[in-house]
């Protein structure tokens, strides 16, 4: 089945614990996505990646980083999290990155429930 | 800078009837408008998209009204049932761009029996 998953779905933690939430796609998409949901807030992209090793920051990239060594996975770490980092985080990806090549649905992993005490 | 401000923030709509969301945009060079709907617990998915260089889209009972000049578009959900409950977001992309999707703050609609 494509898909693209997250783990875990539900994490609490205490400030400054460094850790890591993954995310893996099995549809052989580029372009992967990090998102924040918060209430009245919507979707703000935190980085993206439009291909292995090529990463970009989003609109709310402070506080969080990425790598992207494998077409597949995209993991978001939070070298020192804060409560305000409290959210629900989405991981999506789309098939192609660059222009030209059409428009693209992005594909969205189940969330991850993250509480900072 | 809100560039894609979507209306109302939460709806709701008698079974039968319909629902309507509003969205804006500031960015001209934006030429896509995908309309992502996620129910609780979920990821969001894609609902309906257009691009500019038509007016309106129709896919059921989903449709997507597009005015290019007043820089708005708005989503129409017809005959509206307690399954459409949901939150939608609309959003907005450049093809010319890195395929990344700015999103309105999404609409919480709930359709009662």
């Amino acid at each position: 089945e494509a898909q693209v998953t997250q783990n875990p779905r539900y994490l609490i933690t205490v400030t400054g614990k460094k850790l890591t939430v993954t995310c893996s796609q099995n549809m052989n998409h580029e372009y992967m996505s990090w998102y924040r949901q918060d209430p009245g807030l919507g979707l703000r992209q935190i980085y993206y990646s439009m291909n292995v090793e090529v990463t970009d920051k989003g609109d709310v990239p402070e506080g969080y980083k990425v790598s992207r060594k494998e077409k597949r996975n995209f993991p978001l770490i939070l070298e020192s999290p804060s409560p305000n980092q409290t959210s629900l985080y989405f991981c999506a990806s789309s098939p192609q990155a660059f222009p030209g090549q059409g428009y693209n649905e992005q594909f969205f992993g189940p969330g991850t429930r993250l509480t900072v005490l | 800078q809100q560039q894609v401000k979507q209306s109302p923030q939460s709806l709701i709509v008698q079974k039968g009837g319909i629902s309507i969301i509003n969205c804006a945009y500031e960015n001209t060079a934006f030429d896509y408008f995908p309309w992502y709907q996620q129910f609780p617990g979920k990821g969001p998915a894609l609902l309906i998209a257009i691009r500019p260089d038509v007016s309106e889209k129709k896919e059921g009972r989903f449709t997507i009204s597009f005015n290019k000049s007043a820089k708005q578009f708005s989503l129409h959900i017809m005959d509206s049932q307690p399954g459409d409950s949901a939150t939608y977001f609309c959003a907005a992309s450049r093809r010319a761009g890195s395929y990344q999707l700015t999103f309105g703050k999404g609409t919480k609609l709930s359709v009662i029996p």
